[in-house]
């Protein structure tokens, strides 16, 4: 397996432009989690889904932050519109929950907002 | 509820020294334990687990583990520090229906 796939790996872009950051999980595993790291606050879980639906987004900062898994091989997480304090490293993972809820974590997306 | 204290955000041993990373978890039920390594620019990546049966988990790398339901602890060991184990752990907790919750991260230094 080619393991969790996120894209673009590195995205700079302009304060109020929208960002769309892309994972594909694991083939088989019905849980994606979506990540924010920064040195200041460490690792953040920003939302859930379980079975393709939305089970926790009480980590999403405000409304500028958008997730969507509108099937079980693709999920997107939007920032409209982007601030500099957007500027992460962002990760998805998934697991399988029938498997002891291991969490393969993608390769991250290092977002740089100016 | 459930959380992870990560005692020590950086720890600094000395090459073949043992390495001994502390994570203390708090969880209203029995709990699945995680320890995870981060290298520079990367993602997460599962050392070991500890979910039901033996208390001593062995993981990759020579790291192990052991679940202490009395001291509610999961500190990650290993004997002899070399120089690839300078990365970034964390420990993480799952309890019940919620998802994993990580500590804060210790920074391991492993000094020539």
């Amino acid at each position: 397996d080619a393991g969790v796939i996120q894209s673009p790996r590195h995205e700079v872009t302009e304060m109020g432009q929208e960002v769309t950051l892309r994972c594909k999980p694991i083939s088989g595993h019905n849980s994606l989690f979506w990540y924010r790291q920064t040195m200041m606050r460490g690792l953040e879980l920003l939302i859930y889904f379980n079975n393709n639906v939305p089970i926790d987004d009480s980590g999403m900062p405000e409304d500028r932050f958008s997730a969507k898994m509108p099937n079980a091989s693709f999920s997107t997480l939007k920032i409209q519109p982007s601030e500099p304090r957007d500027s992460a490293v962002y990760f998805c993972a998934s697991s399988d929950d029938s498997r002891g809820y291991e969490q393969f974590f993608g390769p991250g997306t290092r977002l740089t907002v100016l | 509820a459930q959380s992870v204290t990560q005692l020590g955000s950086h720890v600094s041993v000395s090459e073949g020294a043992l390495v001994l990373l502390r994570c203390n978890y708090s969880s209203s039920v029995p709990p699945y334990l995680f320890w995870y390594v981060q290298y520079p620019n990367q993602g997460l990546q599962l050392l070991l687990k500890y979910t039901t049966g033996a208390t001593l988990v062995k993981g990759i790398n020579g790291f192990e583990a052991e679940f202490k339901k009395s001291e509610t602890s999961f500190h990650l060991t290993k004997p002899s520090a070399h120089m690839s184990d300078a990365a970034e752990y964390f420990c993480a907790v799952k309890a019940g229906r919620r998802a994993l919750t990580f500590g804060s991260g210790t920074r391991l230094q492993v000094q020539p």
